[in-house]
């Protein structure tokens, strides 16, 4: 499994642009990059998935160079809601997906 | 629509006990895994279901572990003789796989203390 490597801890204001960037440095041809939000006593919830290029939902974009050797989730105009912990994974997706989750970007968005 | 339900959402008991945690996956999820997350840890993998074969047993920490998946939908992980390292939340989450799996979604735990 390919593993990642995301900065412990970032700290922002709302209505910033916030851009968190995971290495990965190992990815495999039929990996995928996915990334998940964690807020205190929930389960993590599905952001965003990519495999290159770039990937825009209504929540951030996912930017994922060539080589895929890393990629950068995008949050626009952050708000309060958005601190959280933010995992960036990578995994087939195909048949069994064994996720290794790290410990994540703690984000901190303040008033 | 309805995500992946958990019960209970909180579990206290005392070290020695059994306990039992409950999963109800999303509807049509062929795919259903169980996590432990420990106080400010990331998420270590237990096991996996998908559909009717026999499940992937690999992350199971002990035998004191075991779960099983009736019906292909609702699961049970079942901790015998708990100790007090066992205490963490246990994350269940499902999916669809095959030849693209997709993401899987969590549901929120069950908060699990061994006193």
């Amino acid at each position: 499994l390919a593993k990642t490597t995301q900065p412990i801890s970032m700290d922002s204001y709302e209505g910033q642009e916030v851009n968190i960037t995971c290495s990965h440095n190992n990815i495999a041809t039929n990996d995928y990059i996915t990334w998940y939000q964690q807020f205190p006593s929930q389960g993590p919830r599905f952001i965003i998935q990519g495999y290159k290029t770039k990937v825009t939902n209504e929540v951030a974009s996912l930017f994922i160079p060539a080589d895929r050797k890393s990629s950068t989730l995008s949050l626009p105009r952050v708000s309060l809601s958005d601190t959280a912990v933010y995992y960036c994974l990578v995994a087939q997706n195909t048949g069994f997906q064994k996720l290794v989750f790290g410990t994540g970007t703690r984000l901190l968005v303040s008033p | 629509g309805a995500g992946v339900s958990q019960s209970p959402s909180n579990k206290v008991t005392e070290k020695g006990k059994d306990v039992e945690l409950r999963c109800d996956p999303i509807s049509g999820h062929t795919a259903l895994y169980w996590y432990r997350q420990s106080l400010g840890q990331g998420l270590e993998f237990l096991i996996y279901f998908q559909g009717n074969s026999a499940p992937d047993k690999s992350g199971l920490p002990s035998d004191r572990f075991s779960a099983e998946r009736t019906g292909g939908s609702v699961s049970t992980l079942t901790i015998q003789r708990t100790q007090q390292e066992d205490s963490a939340v246990y994350l269940c989450a499902s999916g669809l796989s095959g030849t693209e799996t997709g993401p899987q979604h969590f549901g929120d735990g069950t908060r699990l203390s061994i006193l």
